[in-house]
């Protein structure tokens, strides 16, 4: 079965330190994709970054980057320079390539909490 | 375009009562999803439909719970005698099965309150 683990429930730094958020994820699937989303306090989640399973190029965009690393089975979000604007709950998820759509499996999210 | 639309926002109810919530996905998105989210965990998968046919259902989905897409545009998820434990945000995702990317975007959500 999919499974997702987050394992930092809440994480505080102080505005401009680096913070990296865990993803472990499970799955038995060779495809597969992962996600990661953004819920700020008003509640919509955010896309964030899908990655497919046969891609495991790190990718950067702008403060954001992500680890990906199939030999430990983990998908690792770091915020650079974080800004108060970046405290929100954070969701990894992960979703099989089904015949009948990507339903996704997400993670306990993570909360992050940036002080000024 | 516009993003995926939810109505009500919010809903407080008596137990017992039925409760229905809409869903407007992106214009053209085909797939349409349901999630359930309780307070500190993370989104579950409800159900989902691909243009008006529903072809998977969670078995968190009970008797209770009926989701519809007539026309294979706007959805609505139907709960009935609603109970205390059915309290949660009710999250609405849709995505376009013909884009290279099968990212799901999600509505605001609908936060249902069972007094």
């Amino acid at each position: 079965a999919q499974k997702v683990t987050q394992a930092q429930t809440e994480i505080s730094v102080v505005e401009k330190e680096d913070v990296t958020l865990d993803c472990v994820y499970e799955t038995r699937d060779t495809t597969y994709y992962l996600f990661w989303y953004k819920q700020p306090p008003s509640g919509e989640l955010v896309f964030l970054i899908r990655r497919n399973s046969f891609d495991e190029q790190n990718e950067i965009s702008g403060r954001y980057s992500w680890n990906f690393q199939k030999s430990t089975s983990s998908f690792n979000f770091t915020i650079t320079a974080s800004q108060v604007v970046d405290s929100a709950v954070y969701f990894c998820a992960l979703s099989e390539a089904g015949e009948y759509g990507n339903k996704l499996v997400f993670g306990a999210g993570t909360i992050l909490r940036v002080k000024s | 375009d516009t993003g995926v639309s939810q109505d009500p926002r919010h809903k407080i109810t008596k137990r017992g009562q039925n409760v229905t919530f809409r869903c407007d996905p992106i214009s053209e998105h085909n797939r349409l999803y349901w999630y359930r989210q309780t307070l500190g965990q993370g989104p579950e998968f409800l159900t989902y439909f691909q243009n008006e046919a529903q072809l998977e259902k969670s078995r968190l989905l009970s008797d209770r719970f009926s989701a519809e897409r007539p026309k294979g545009s706007f959805s609505t998820l139907e709960i009935q005698r609603t109970e205390q434990g059915d309290s949660a945000m009710y999250l609405c995702a849709s995505s376009d099965l013909s884009a290279p990317t099968d990212t799901q975007y999600f509505g605001p959500g609908t936060r249902l309150t069972v007094l």
